[in-house]
């Protein structure tokens, strides 16, 4: 079975604190992605990844950055943690190269995050 | 960006009951794909159907997708108590290398 590991299931931090979240996949797929899910709202892009070293911006990628130094893991960080980044956050991981035509998603538990 | 759309946002049914709910997006897509989530977990791939297929099935699950009116249904059958949670479609673009899209959601509850 595919499967998605999230470094944490809750977290809490503190206003102003770098935060990493990390993701691993065991499954060599080549996309990777972060979300963010809130009530109301869904869940929505903040960047992905589609190779080792490569980054791209989804809708909200304010106060984020990503890092993918390994194939498998893909961390998201943020710089300085505000209480509206107060959220769940879903990494997710799809198969194969040329697209993402056709094929599922798989996601990790999810990180419930709350900055004070 | 593109994005589904559910509707109703909540869904209240009794046990053994047929649970139906629909997706609209608003780009042509490659496929729709079903995803369900348990409170407080990540999301867990269901069904998918692509852009050229009209139906399908899995189990208790039926997807049908209509793209001339950029519509799918996600029906589900005999409910049981087991399957309250969250339904979301997911879209992605029919050019380009995009990623999936998410809907809001709808928020199912089977009462046993």
């Amino acid at each position: 079975d595919v499967k998605v590991t999230q470094s944490s299931r809750y977290l809490v931090k503190r206003t102003g604190e770098k935060v990493f979240l990390e993701c691993v996949q065991d499954m060599d797929h080549e996309n990777m992605f972060w979300y963010r899910q809130d009530p109301g709202l869904g869940l929505r892009l903040i960047y992905f990844s589609y190779d080792v070293k490569m980054k791209e911006k989804g809708d909200i990628p304010e106060g984020y950055s990503v890092s993918r130094e390994k194939k498998e893991r893909f961390s998201l960080i943020l710089e300085s943690a505000s209480t509206n980044q107060t959220s769940m956050y879903l990494c997710a991981s799809i198969p194969g190269t040329g697209g993402l035509k056709n094929t599922e998603a798989f996601f990790g538990q999810g990180t419930r995050l709350t900055v004070v | 960006s593109q994005q589904g759309e559910e509707d109703p946002q909540a869904l209240s049914i009794q046990e053994g009951e047929n649970a139906t709910m629909n997706c609209s997006y608003k780009t042509s897509i490659n496929n729709l794909q079903w995803y369900r989530q348990n409170s407080g977990r990540g999301l867990v791939h269901l069904i998918l159907i692509r852009s050229n297929e009209r139906e399908k099935h899995s189990g208790r699950l039926r997807v049908t997708l209509d793209t001339s009116k950029k519509s799918s249904s996600l029906l589900i059958t005999a409910s049981r108590a087991a399957d309250t949670a969250s339904y979301f479609c997911a879209t992605d673009a029919y050019s380009g290398n995009t990623p999936l899209v998410f809907g809001k959601g709808t928020r199912l509850s089977v009462i046993a």
